[in-house]
């Protein structure tokens, strides 16, 4: 089946850094990438959409001055956190969906921010 | 049985019994609804999806029950393993005849573990 990959599956950083985290799809193209916010023992919260080409479209409530979203080509998006802070310490986890509308999830990133 | 925890409700059963993981959905214009698996550490991995015109799909082992009526989705799965032992969301969409409409909205989920 299609493989989404993440790059890389852990960071840790100190406070106020910028940290970034790619998405591929490694077998297929995918027009649209979302990306997700996991904390511990809650569910998949959306925080945007990326489409190829053209700007992210964010949730209510996520600034996007801050979670700056890339989606350069049809099989990479980039998350940037901006000036990183503990509360911004989380599970990343982004999905491809591919023309067929079926959507593949990442193995998600642990981020750390000291 | 089944407790719920400070965020996450638990399902606790003994290897070989019958599991079933129940899920209320939210918008009743939803159309397409899907089970994932999450095991510590990783990202969601799918197990069985259904349309609405559907009110059951089984898979190997897994069934997915609908009922559109009260917005209710169950996941069964037979003789559950220790490797079954995972959190297991559902998740809803509106789109799934044709084109992109909605993006997929994730239920908090259940946790479930196996006793050997």
């Amino acid at each position: 089946g299609a493989v989404v990959s993440q790059h890389p599956s852990w960071v840790i950083c100190k406070s106020g850094t910028s940290v970034k985290i790619e998405c591929r799809s490694l077998d297929f193209q995918a027009t649209t990438m979302f990306w997700y916010r996991q904390f511990p023992k809650q569910s998949l919260m959306l925080m945007a959409t990326s489409n190829e080409g053209s700007k992210a479209t964010y949730e209510q409530g996520v600034e996007k001055d801050k979670f700056l979203i890339n989606h350069a080509s049809l099989t990479l998006s980039t998350l940037t956190v901006t000036s990183a802070h503990p509360e911004d310490s989380s599970f990343y986890i982004c999905s491809a969906r591919d023309r067929v509308d079926t959507q593949y999830f990442g193995p998600g990133t642990r981020l750390t921010v000291l | 049985g089944e407790s719920v925890g400070l965020h996450l409700p638990t399902l606790s059963v003994q290897e070989g019994d019958n599991s079933i993981i129940n899920c209320a959905y939210s918008n009743s214009a939803s159309d397409y609804f899907i089970w994932y698996k999450q095991e510590s550490g990783k990202g969601p991995q799918f197990i069985i999806d259904i349309r609405s015109n559907m009110d059951k799909r089984q898979g190997q082992r897994v069934t997915v029950l609908l009922n559109k009526t009260v917005k209710h989705l169950s996941l069964q799965i037979a003789a559950t393993q220790p490797g079954d032992s995972a959190v297991y969301f559902c998740a809803e969409k509106k789109g799934a005849y044709g084109g992109s409409q909605g993006n997929l909205i994730f239920g908090k989920g259940t946790k479930l573990s196996v006793k050997p």
